[in-house]
């Protein structure tokens, strides 16, 4: 149990479907991440929420949509994607982002695998 | 450009020891990062670098050379529940999170 929870752990979606993924921190952290992970790539860091501002768009393409209504929760919201978009996504919490020290230890959820057929 | 390398994948002993290596090229150096993720879960942070040395932490050390690039975790006393993937990650002089693809690591009895 890391504190924080992503729902659905699992997704299947056809490419004209709209879904969202949720995430919830339970560790009064202020900043939030989404990350995608496909098999034997890094990481890729999509949005990241610092006090509920969006401080980073990594040229994520816009069928992806995030959310962040408090420093608690963050939703992405999916629309007309691709198969090649089935991946696992991570959400991830940390304290928050400083311009001194970057973000420090990140908790992680334990991801939402989406499927798109 | 920025690049963190690491094995894809290494194979271990129940009992022994494993040293997993990541060389990295970026841009600025702010600290190096070592996640375990077990199939399934989330990662999880097992170890920060910023200064030269090694810093242990029960079983599992990690090591960081600045000059060389270089940082390498070592896992001692192998077991079964250390099978996992092990993800180094650098931040670099902006403070951006450069990730390695990760190394699986297989314990066999």
């Amino acid at each position: 149990e890391t504190g924080v929870t992503q729902t659905p752990r699992h997704l299947v979606m056809g490419m004209t479907n709209k879904k969202s993924l949720k995430c919830e921190q339970h560790l009064g952290h202020n900043a939030m991440y989404w990350y995608k992970q496909s098999a034997k790539k890094p990481l890729e860091l999509m949005f990241v929420y610092n006090f509920k501002e969006q401080t980073e768009n990594n040229s994520v393409p816009s069928r992806f949509s995030p959310e962040c209504p408090n420093s608690s929760h963050l939703f992405l919201h999916l629309h007309t994607l691709q198969p090649e978009d089935s991946a696992l996504y991570l959400c991830a919490s940390s304290q928050q982002i400083t311009w001194d020290r970057g973000q420090g230890e990140l908790f992680f959820g334990e991801g939402s695998r989406l499927t798109v057929l | 450009g920025q690049n963190i390398d690491q094995p894809t994948e290494m194979t271990a002993t129940e009992g022994a020891i494993v040293q997993i290596n990541c060389t990295y090229q970026t841009s600025g150096f702010n600290g190096l990062f070592w996640y375990q993720q077990h199939a399934g879960e989330a990662p999880t942070f097992l170890s920060y670098n910023v200064l030269d040395g090694l810093e242990e932490k029960g079983r599992f050390s990690s090591f960081l050379s600045r000059s060389k690039g270089y940082s390498y975790l070592l896992l001692k006393e192998l077991q079964m529940k250390d099978s996992a993937s092990y993800l180094c990650a650098v931040m670099d002089s902006n403070y951006q999170l450069i990730w390695g693809a990760g190394t699986k690591l297989i314990i066999k009895p």
